[in-house]
């Protein structure tokens, strides 16, 4: 079956610090692959997304690209600040699985200034 | 708000007994989704409707766990006779479209089930 693997956390970094979460994947066929972000005390979010490969996804300064031939996902952020600071989920969604999301364990990201 | 609502945001249960979760999704949303979130892990798939329409059941972990979303929109999950391992956060989850792979889920807050 579809598997997403993330990279253990917790990271911890200084503000302003270049920021790298990869995220592997698992599954056949053609996935969506999604970042979602859990601040504290907040539900989940969806940060960005890629739906082909070759896409790049983008918001508030983070990026990932949609690597089929190492079906990777990784996430990065050229300068962190201490409000990026949350548990951040890969996920993926495939075809014929009615677009159900599969979850990595998640990454619990610690800015510090 | 136009965003997920779910209620309670937290219930307390004594094993055996009976609980009923609930999440309004958001309005002309078609897909529904349920996921349980374990302490320290990614979400894991329940259950998805397609409107009124159970469409995928799979990761339902026993027949204690029942859904349903009669109407198209509100939607409830119940656990039967709780037992400490139905311990979680449960996360219902919402999309605009009908089962397509890159459509966005908009998630809510999530109720917090802690089993006695």
């Amino acid at each position: 079956g579809d598997s997403v693997t993330q990279m253990e956390g917790p990271v911890t970094l200084s503000e302003e610090a270049f920021l790298t979460i990869n995220c592997t994947y698992t599954a056949t066929g053609y996935p969506s692959l999604f970042w979602y972000v859990q601040y504290p005390g907040e539900g989940l979010q969806l940060l960005l997304k890629a739906t082909k490969a070759d896409d790049k996804g983008s918001n508030k300064g983070f990026e990932a690209t949609y690597r089929k031939e190492t079906t990777s996902f990784h996430l990065e952020k050229g300068s962190v600040q201490v409000s990026d600071s949350a548990v951040y989920f890969c996920a993926l969604s495939n075809t014929g699985t009615a677009s159900k999301l599969t979850f990595g364990t998640g990454t619990r990201l610690q800015v510090t200034l | 708000g136009a965003g997920v609502s779910q209620s309670p945001r937290y219930k307390v249960a004594k094993r055996g007994q009976d609980v009923a979760l609930r999440c309004d999704p958001i309005s002309g949303h078609v897909s529904l989704f349920w996921y349980q979130q374990a302490l320290g892990q990614g979400p894991e798939f329940l259950t998805y409707f397609q409107n009124e329409a159970q469409l995928d059941k799979s990761g339902l972990p026993s027949d204690r766990f029942f859904a349903e979303r009669p109407e198209g929109s509100v939607s409830t999950l119940k656990i039967q006779r709780t037992q400490q391992e139905d311990s979680a956060v449960y996360l219902c989850a919402s999309s605009l479209l009908q089962g397509i792979r890159g459509d966005t889920q908009y998630f809510g807050p999530g109720t917090r089930l802690t089993v006695l």
